[in-house]
């Protein structure tokens, strides 16, 4: 079952904040965050792993709620190249290699 | 390293058409997957494998086909393409790294079905 991603979609001015939420219905081992601008493929951001350990990418950072079972993706003054779709993937166990990514969160930054 | 690498950029089939679609990974890579991406849906895990020889289902499977005779090569076949296949198809790659599985994507397959 996918995970669910809010907001669906989100316009932002250079320089404003935003949050990306990830919620799943399966107990999770970690969370992947990936970043896919139009037409391209979807790039890795970071990884959220059970434990707290976690790595982070230029102004964005993430937050692992184990127990809930939610992760939340932070955006810092925002750039124009902050623009693009993003999607959460969890993981429920360390031997399961597959990702269920979400439906994603479109985010637009305008000057 | 070229990464990993999706042909065609670009397919039409009829209905009915069989068809190969090649991804290769040169990072020596443990697991590879096949997604596919509609609009509003996300991407979904069509196939994935853990090494060669080894090949699992992921959320749709019905209507593909792979194989993993090496550790590079992880097509994915068609076997008689309908309308409702028309997506954007992602190969990927990861390799585990203290549990980590970052995810390496190729440039992706635009096809559609007739």
């Amino acid at each position: 079952q996918q995970p669910v991603q809010s907001p669906q979609a989100v316009i932002l001015r250079e320089g404003e904040d935003a949050v990306i939420n990830c919620s799943s219905s399966k107990a999770l081992y970690s969370v992947h965050w990936y970043r896919q601008k139009h037409g391209e493929a979807p790039v890795f951001l970071m990884i959220l792993l059970k434990g707290g350990e976690q790595k982070g990418h230029e102004k964005i950072s993430a937050s692992f709620n184990e127990k809930k079972q939610q992760s939340s993706l932070y955006l810092t003054a925002s750039q124009l190249s902050y623009s693009g779709t993003y999607f959460c993937g969890p993981r429920s166990g360390a031997g399961s290699y597959q990702l269920t990514f979400g439906k994603g969160t479109k985010l637009s930054v305008i000057p | 390293n070229a990464g990993v690498t999706q042909t065609p950029k670009f397919q039409v089939l009829k209905t009915g058409q069989s068809m190969t679609l090649q991804c290769a990974q040169d990072m020596n890579h443990e697991y590879m997957s096949w997604y596919r991406q509609d609009p509003g849906m996300g991407l979904r895990l069509i196939h994935y494998s853990v090494g060669a020889g080894i090949t699992d289902q992921g959320e749709v499977p019905n209507g593909y086909n792979v194989s993993r005779s090496t550790t590079e090569d992880f097509p994915l076949r068609l076997l008689s393409a309908a309308p409702s296949q028309t997506s954007v198809y992602f190969c990927a790659s990861s390799y585990s790294t203290s549990g980590s599985h970052e995810q390496y994507f190729g440039p992706g397959t635009r096809l559609t079905v007739t």
